[in-house]
């Protein structure tokens, strides 16, 4: 099966760079999603990495080391908006349904 | 294009009784899932419907039943409603069951069972 970790809680200043941890556990390996999702909202697609490595899209960037079981979001120049859980999940075998982790609440500060 | 839309926004329910929600799909997609997300947690899947037939189900109770229709829209029925069903309920539609097949949630029904 699968299983996924990832920390409770976090907290980053406003214009610093955090970068939220993800080590997840599968039977097969169908690439690994983060989420983010604003409190009573539905989450929003942030990446998807298949292959090892760093992904970069703007501000946001996801790695992944598949020898692992690791992955990373790396967020910079954080902004009071960025305050937000960070849902990593992976799929049930190659299935689109997702396994996620609880998430992880990121509280941005001035 | 219309995003995923589901309803009720909220829903206020006693234990033992039933509720349906309900989710339209974005258009052009024909695979809705289903995710039941408690406070504080990350979404749990329930089923997937894939052109109106069940194509996956999670660890939830045979009270958690689903339809699809023809048009992709779906619904989820919980019957014998309990404390611990108090949840937002997510939908996700996509093109296909491939996990690369991006997923787009609509915004949720937030149910409390009293």
């Amino acid at each position: 099966g699968q299983n996924i970790d990832q920390p409770t809680e976090m907290t980053a200043t406003e214009g610093a760079i955090v970068q939220i941890n993800c080590t997840y556990q599968t039977s097969g390996f169908n690439g690994l999603f983060w989420y983010q999702q604003h409190a009573g909202e539905a989450p929003t697609f942030l990446s998807y990495n298949v292959l090892d490595g760093l992904e970069e899209k703007g501000r946001f960037s996801s790695f992944l080391s598949r020898s692992k079981g690791y992955s990373y979001l790396l967020l910079k120049e954080l902004q009071m908006k960025d305050s937000a859980s960070y849902l990593c999940a992976v799929p049930y075998s190659g299935n689109t349904p997702l396994v996620f982790g609880k998430g992880t609440r990121l509280s941005v500060i001035a | 294009e219309t995003g995923v839309t589901q309803s009720p926004t909220h829903l206020i329910k006693t234990r033992g009784q039933q509720v349906t929600l309900r989710c339209s799909s974005q258009s052009g997609h024909n695979t809705v899932s289903w995710y039941q997300q408690a406070l504080g947690q990350g979404p749990q899947f329930i089923f997937q419907y894939y052109r109106e037939e069940e194509n996956g189900r999670g660890n939830f109770p045979p009270r958690f039943s689903g339809l699809q229709f023809p048009n992709y829209s779906s619904e989820l029925n919980v019957n014998a409603l309990e404390l611990d069903d108090s949840a937002l309920y997510l939908c996700a539609s996509s093109s296909g069951t491939s996990s690369y097949n991006e997923q787009f949630f609509g915004p949720g029904t937030r149910l409390t069972v009293l």
